[in-house]
């Protein structure tokens, strides 16, 4: 079945460090990605995504691109800041029911 | 306006009691979901609805049943409470298209004591 394999955590980094997150994933056909944030005690928040092959979805300087070929949509920021302190989830989207299949997240941890 | 609105945010209850947790959306989406998120912060989805019609029911206790008035509000209803049902309770809702992402809820906090 489909499925999202997303580094272990928790990363912990210095602020203006380098952010990746790894994500792959396994699915029939060709799904819709996604990485959603969620802050301590708050819901989940759609960050960015990516619909098709190549794309590269951004956001708050956020990056991540749909790697049809390696099965990847990695999650990078520049600089991050003590404020991107949070899980992040990637998912991708079964396009015949709807639902989203998260990987286990993974927590990120910014020190001044 | 809230996009995805649930209550309550907190609910804690004994074992054995039965509770309801109510979700509604003004996004004007045709599909409602539930998930459930662990103590690990792992997200499994349970239930969702596409215009008041169930089309997932994953493997959960029958002690779980959703209900769909219509297709802006999807309520769970949890009979029998046991300690393993304690989470954190998700509602989120979509567009059933390839590409639509889904809106979520702020979440329902379930303690079983």
């Amino acid at each position: 079945g489909d499925s999202v394999t997303q580094m272990e955590g928790p990363v912990t980094l210095s602020e203006e460090a380098f952010l990746t997150i790894n994500c792959t994933y396994t699915a029939t056909g060709y799904p819709s990605l996604f990485w959603y944030v969620q802050y301590p005690g708050e819901g989940l928040q759609l960050l960015l995504k990516a619909t098709k092959a190549d794309d590269k979805g951004s956001n708050k300087g956020f990056e991540a691109t749909y790697r049809k070929e390696t099965t990847s949509f990695h999650l990078e920021k520049g600089s991050v800041q003590v404020s991107d302190s949070a899980v992040y989830f990637c998912a991708l989207k079964r396009g015949s029911q709807g639902n989203l299949i998260f990987g286990k997240g993974t927590k990120l941890s910014v020190k001044p | 306006d809230t996009a995805v609105s649930q209550t309550p945010k907190y609910l804690v209850t004994q074992m054995g009691n039965d509770k309801s947790i109510k979700c509604e959306q003004n996004l004007g989406h045709d599909t409602m979901y539930w998930y459930k998120q662990d103590s690990k912060k792992f997200l499994k989805i349970m239930f969702s609805y596409n215009n008041k019609e169930l089309i997932i029911n994953e493997t959960v206790p029958n002690r779980f049943s959703p209900k769909s008035p219509d297709k802006a509000h999807l309520n769970l209803h949890i009979n029998s409470l046991e300690l393993g049902d304690s989470a954190v309770y998700f509602c989120a809702s979509s567009l059933l298209t390839e590409v639509g992402e889904a809106f979520f809820g702020q979440g329902t906090r379930l303690t079983v004591v």
